[in-house]
């Protein structure tokens, strides 16, 4: 079965540093994968998705994430860190949860980001 | 309205209330999916609809029975729940392609629900 593992419970940065938020699945195929950032109280937002094509993929609000079939990772990254980022962060991959051919998303746990002034 | 709602926001229900939570989404799309967000686990996939065709999920419990009147709706019946049940409700549409190509899903606000 498809899995997403975010081994960072919750991290910490200050404002102005830059980030790396790691995200590893498992797949047997070509995975499709996003990244999502849930603010407090709200629902979920897509950041970016990789399909195929250009392992480098750009998204909204300055992010950007890396594919990397060797690692199995899809990491998320920002150059520098704005307080507002300080939300809940989510990698998920299409799959098929329920085991009936019917694709929907797998998600990660998430993780916490913090931003410090 | 835009995007994908949800009603209600907020939600407390004793457990032997029955209640129905509401999605609706303005984008087109034609699959709706309710997902259970609970503290400190993943998001779980409780049901997708798909082409108005409900897809069975034999691990969500009877207490949860959802309904897709049309591709724009989407509801979840709620009976006699547990307090364990109390969590983020969210709900998600998409633009199915079938086998040839997946489009991300949309999420709406989410119903937070709490059982006394």
């Amino acid at each position: 079965a498809q899995s997403v593992t975010q081994p960072d419970i919750h991290i910490t940065v200050s404002e102005g540093a830059s980030l790396e938020l790691r995200c590893n699945y498992s797949y047997g195929a070509t995975p499709y994968l996003f990244w999502y950032v849930q603010s407090p109280g709200q629902g979920l937002q897509l950041l970016l998705k990789y399909f195929s094509g250009d392992t480098l993929v750009q998204g909204i609000k300055g992010f950007e994430a890396e594919f990397k079939r060797s690692q199995s990772s899809f990491n998320l990254r920002k150059p520098s860190v704005h307080w507002s980022d300080a939300a809940e962060y989510f990698c998920a991959v299409v799959s098929d949860p329920m085991d009936t051919g019917r694709r929907a998303l797998t998600f990660g746990s998430g993780t916490r980001l913090q931003v410090q002034p | 309205e835009t995007g994908v709602t949800q009603t209600p926001r907020h939600l407390v229900m004793g457990m032997t209330n029955k209640k129905s939570l509401k999605c609706e989404q303005h984008l087109g799309h034609n699959a709706m999916y309710w997902y259970k967000q609970s503290a400190k686990k993943p998001l779980e996939l409780m049901f997708v609809y798909s082409l108005e065709e409900r897809v069975e999920n034999n691990s969500v419990p009877s207490r949860f029975s959802p309904e897709c009147p049309n591709s724009s709706h989407l509801f979840l019946h709620l009976h006699t729940l547990q307090p364990e049940d109390s969590a983020l409700y969210l709900c998600a549409s998409s633009q199915d392609g079938g086998s040839v190509r997946y489009n991300e899903q949309f999420f709406g606000p989410g119903t937070r629900l709490t059982v006394l």
